[in-house]
């Protein structure tokens, strides 16, 4: 079975509109973190945001957020404003267990396409 | 957030060559380095867990003879693909473990990737 599924191969939105990428994972493990990345097309991958299974609050950073519902196993992330830069691939990924020592697995990927 | 670099950038090599790529953490030092390759229009599949003056940990599939990893100090670890072959050719991204911020928010920050070519 899939572990993280984001199931938007492709996104559009307009400039300044807010915009929600999918993604679900599936674990038994009471202990895990869940990532977003960024991967424009020069290909670096940039972290976004983190949730921890254990947080109670959604976590934030900037223009991101991230919809946590943890009963139907999902971490949506969110960017408002949307910028032309935000055009890239987007990477959900968790991480089972505690510590970093633990692999990260990903997603395969939703590409946005921000319009002006 | 945290800064790795990855050496060299992009690299062109004939069929059966090896090809030594660097990874390095800048600012922060990093018992673990992950490796990954990523084909085009794919996602991130990850090769092998790199520890600090210990073996590396490889991923079901990934021949360890082939994809040489070393994680000499704190800060760099390589990964040599030996006798390289056009299928070899592919982005390959390492990572770092920031463990500054501790337990559970242990972030993995990446390098720029790496364009291997193989002719």
């Amino acid at each position: 079975a899939q572990k993280i599924t984001q199931t938007q191969p492709g996104m559009f939105v307009q400039e300044k509109e807010a915009v929600t990428l999918d993604c679900t994972y599936d674990t038994s493990d009471p202990s895990y973190g869940l990532f977003w990345y960024k991967q424009p097309s020069s290909g670096e991958m940039i972290f976004l945001i983190y949730q921890g299974s254990y947080d109670q609050q959604n976590a934030t950073e900037g223009r991101y957020s991230l919809n946590f519902q943890k009963a139907r196993k999902s971490a949506n992330l969110v960017i408002s404003a949307s910028q032309l830069g935000d055009s890239a691939m987007y990477f959900c990924a968790m991480r089972e267990g505690e510590g970093g020592y633990n692999k990260l697995i990903f997603g395969a990927g939703t590409r946005l396409a921000v319009h002006p | 957030g945290a800064v790795v670099s990855q050496h060299p950038s992009w690299v062109i090599c004939k069929s059966g060559t090896s090809v030594k790529i660097e990874c390095r953490s800048l600012d922060f030092q990093a018992t673990t380095m992950f490796w990954y390759r990523q084909f085009p229009k794919q996602s991130l599949m990850l090769m092998a867990t790199s520890n600090e003056g210990s073996k590396a940990t490889y991923e079901q599939g990934v021949e360890k003879d082939k994809f040489l990893i070393n994680h000499a100090s704190l800060t760099l670890s390589t990964l040599t693909v030996t006798s390289a072959h056009p299928e070899d050719s592919s982005f390959y991204i390492c990572s770092a473990r920031d463990q500054r911020t501790g337990g559970k928010r242990d972030t993995q920050y990446f390098g720029p990737g790496t364009r291997l070519t193989v002719l």
